[in-house]
């Protein structure tokens, strides 16, 4: 069965210092999604992107957050300066179509020291 | 509360028996859906239901929704300790032109015991 992949599985980074998680999506799929879960709380939608281009973006995803699909399989989210509570699961989906349901990835976990 | 509010918040139960999980939501959807993750790990599709559908299955899984409710159930019947997981609901918020960005609930921690 298609997988949605996510790498790294777990990446331990500075405060004040970037980083880049990675997806690539199933292939035939047209839209992406980003989604945080922080330890014991929901899962948050972060941003949609469709068409080379965020549809939508919630409250979180501020202009420290950027998302990327750089050559047409990668899809990718950048935080420019690390937070300590942007310590969290970082999941990764996609769709075909949003109607027939997403495929997640099965995360990065990101830890901000 | 808020959209996609799952109860029980944890429910343990013996390997053999039905486990019932409810999912209360306060806006009109387009679909609700059922993932289930395991400690730590990634989220897992189970099953999508529309909002002109009352009830479906898949495998051991049954899902009911109840529109005029803003209610889902997700019943899985002769539970295995493989079960074992968290269980959430999740709304497509619904409007149009949506892309589809889902809503989660905070979960039900299901523990079946062998």
């Amino acid at each position: 069965e298609p997988e949605v992949t996510q790498t790294p599985s777990h990446q331990v980074t500075q405060m004040g210092q970037e980083v880049i998680l990675r997806c690539v999506p199933i292939s035939n799929h047209l839209y992406f999604y980003w989604y945080r879960q922080i330890l014991g709380q929901k899962v948050e939608f972060l941003v949609s992107f469709y068409n080379n281009e965020i549809s939508e973006k919630s409250e979180i995803f501020d202009d420290q957050f950027s998302v990327e699909r750089p050559d047409g399989s990668n899809f990718t989210l950048k935080i420019r300066s690390t937070k300590l509570e942007d310590s969290a699961m970082y999941f990764c989906a996609s769709s075909q179509e949003p109607i027939w349901g997403y495929t997640f990835g099965s995360g990065t976990r990101l830890t901000v020291v | 509360s808020q959209q996609g509010e799952e109860d029980p918040q944890a429910l343990s139960i013996q390997e053999g028996e039905n486990a019932t999980m409810n999912c209360s939501y306060k806006t009109s959807i387009n679909n609700l859906q059922w993932y289930r993750q395991n400690s730590g790990r990634g989220l897992v599709h189970l099953i999508l239901i529309r909002s002109n559908e009352r009830e479906k299955h898949s495998g051991r899984l049954r899902v009911t929704l109840d529109t005029s409710k803003k209610s889902s159930s997700l019943l899985i019947t002769a539970s295995r300790a493989a079960d074992t997981a968290s269980y959430f609901c999740a709304t497509d918020k619904g409007y149009g032109g949506s892309q589809g960005n889902l809503i989660f609930g905070k979960g039900t921690k299901l523990s079946v015991k062998p």
